[in-house]
């Protein structure tokens, strides 16, 4: 069955330090994979996605992504962490399940920024 | 602005009482998707609507029920069924980006029942 697992439920990091968010997946067929990120009490807003093609990808607000086929991940990246990065990540793979297309969430990720 | 809008915000209600949220989309977007969101879970789909006067049962249907009368409307009802109604509930929409289906989110509603 498709699944989308993010081993983190919480990750603390100082500020300036790098980040990395675990993201692994379970799917069959070639992934769509998709990073959002959610502030609190507000909707979510897309990252960046992969689909094909060049395996690391770039996204808004200076985060990036790596698709590791042999590993089944999609790890978020950042190498300098703002205090407006505090916030809920999730990761997501679009899959078809019934022909009919739908996203499989991870759990997310909430990243606590030390000042 | 294109864009999402859900109203209320915030929204109370006693139990034994339907609740219609609202979702509205100016992005001419085809898709549209209900999810529900509880602390310290992921996203969880209740219906989706592909097209104008159709729909599909998500992963957590029960106690939900959605209409899809025009493009730009997808209205989530809560009704007294639903055991546990209180969450942060989620509308989006969707186009397709290289035979990849891209989801935009409004901003949500919080949901409370006593």
């Amino acid at each position: 069955a498709q699944s989308v697992t993010q081993p983190d439920i919480h990750i603390t990091v100082s500020e300036g330090a790098s980040l990395e968010l675990r993201c692994n997946y379970s799917y069959g067929a070639t992934p769509y994979l998709f990073w959002y990120v959610q502030s609190p009490g507000q909707g979510l807003q897309l990252l960046l996605k992969y689909f094909s093609g060049d395996t690391l990808v770039q996204g808004i607000k200076g985060f990036e992504a790596e698709f590791k086929r042999s590993q089944s991940s999609f790890n978020l990246r950042k190498p300098s962490v703002h205090w407006s990065d505090a916030a809920e990540y999730f990761c997501a793979v679009g899959a078809y399940m019934d022909s009919n297309y739908q996203l499989i969430w991870g759990a997310g990720t909430k990243l606590i920024i030390k000042p | 602005d294109g864009g999402i809008t859900q109203s209320p915000k915030y929204l109370f209600r006693k139990e034994g009482q339907n609740v219609t949220l609202s979702c509205e989309q100016n992005l001419n977007h085809d898709a549209m998707y209900w999810y529900r969101q509880d602390p310290g879970q992921g996203l969880r789909l209740i219906y989706y609507s592909q097209i104008v006067n159709d729909f599909q049962k998500g992963d957590i249907a029960e106690g939900y029920s959605v209409s899809r009368e025009k493009k730009e409307s997808f209205p989530l009802t809560v009704t007294s069924a639903q055991k546990n109604p209180t969450a942060f509930y989620l509308c989006a929409s969707s186009v397709e980006t290289s035979g990849v289906y891209e989801q935009y989110f409004g901003p949500g509603t919080r949901l409370t029942v006593t």
